[in-house]
């Protein structure tokens, strides 16, 4: 499979500032994904992208499909302690069938 | 709608021995496709199974294997297990491998396997 750039690779953050993360593909993804994995647990599915351009939402978290289709964004904004994870980025290219994952982010929130 | 679930969650195993994973998809999921995730590898795909047969197969070696069952439950089994095999491996499902929502991913727990 693809390995998608994902940056930053930390983030150590304050409780109540905005965060973001991106993730870049040297190839055209139809479908990006974001994940929030907790220690020990599966990856849990954040947002869903299937069209370039595409802005979706999902309470403080925001994403966005690129219109190049080879980039993805994740907002959070007014981040809480709760917010503490790795985050991966996640697509399919037009060529493959396995999901591409992206190294993540992991985030820190102090209180 | 429960999730998807996988059995066991932890496992300690010896070199030399073999392993059988379970994963049970989400109700109405056929595609189940299944990652090992490592510190230094991070996420990387197995395989996939779509009515019980393997579709997709990721660089891993014959010793990995899979199998799914007409109720889309699926099995990895993993043989002469090395100390690198000690990972998290996780079972997505979907609803079909296809283009968009479809083949949106949902992932089990994982079973947390330690080779000594």
């Amino acid at each position: 499979g693809q390995q998608l750039n994902q940056s930053p690779q930390s983030m150590f953050i304050q409780e109540g500032e905005d965060v973001s993360m991106n993730c870049t593909s040297s190839s055209i993804f139809n479908t990006w994904l974001w994940y929030k994995q907790d220690p020990g647990e599966g990856p849990v599915l954040l947002i869903a992208l299937y069209k370039a351009g595409e802005l979706t939402s999902n309470g403080r978290l925001t994403a966005q499909f690129g219109i190049t289709r080879k980039d993805s964004f994740l907002n959070i904004s007014a981040s809480i302690p709760s917010d503490v994870g790795i985050y991966f980025c996640a697509g399919f290219s037009n060529s493959g069938y396995a999901l591409n994952f992206g190294k993540g982010t992991s985030l820190l929130v102090t209180p | 709608k429960a999730g998807v679930t996988q059995t066991p969650r932890y496992l300690i195993k010896t070199r030399g021995q073999q392993v059988t994973l379970s994963c049970s998809p989400i109700s109405g999921h056929r595609s189940v496709s299944w990652y090992q995730q490592t510190p230094g590898q991070g996420l990387q795909f197995l395989f996939e199974y779509f009515s019980e047969t393997q579709r997709n197969k990721g660089n891993f070696p014959g010793r990995f294997s899979g199998r799914q069952f007409s109720n889309s439950r699926s099995e990895m089994n993993v043989s002469t297990l090395e100390l690198g095999d000690s990972a998290l491996y996780l079972c997505a499902s979907s609803l079909a491998q296809g283009s968009g929502k479809k083949e949106t991913q949902y992932f089990g727990p994982g079973t947390r396997l330690l080779v000594l």
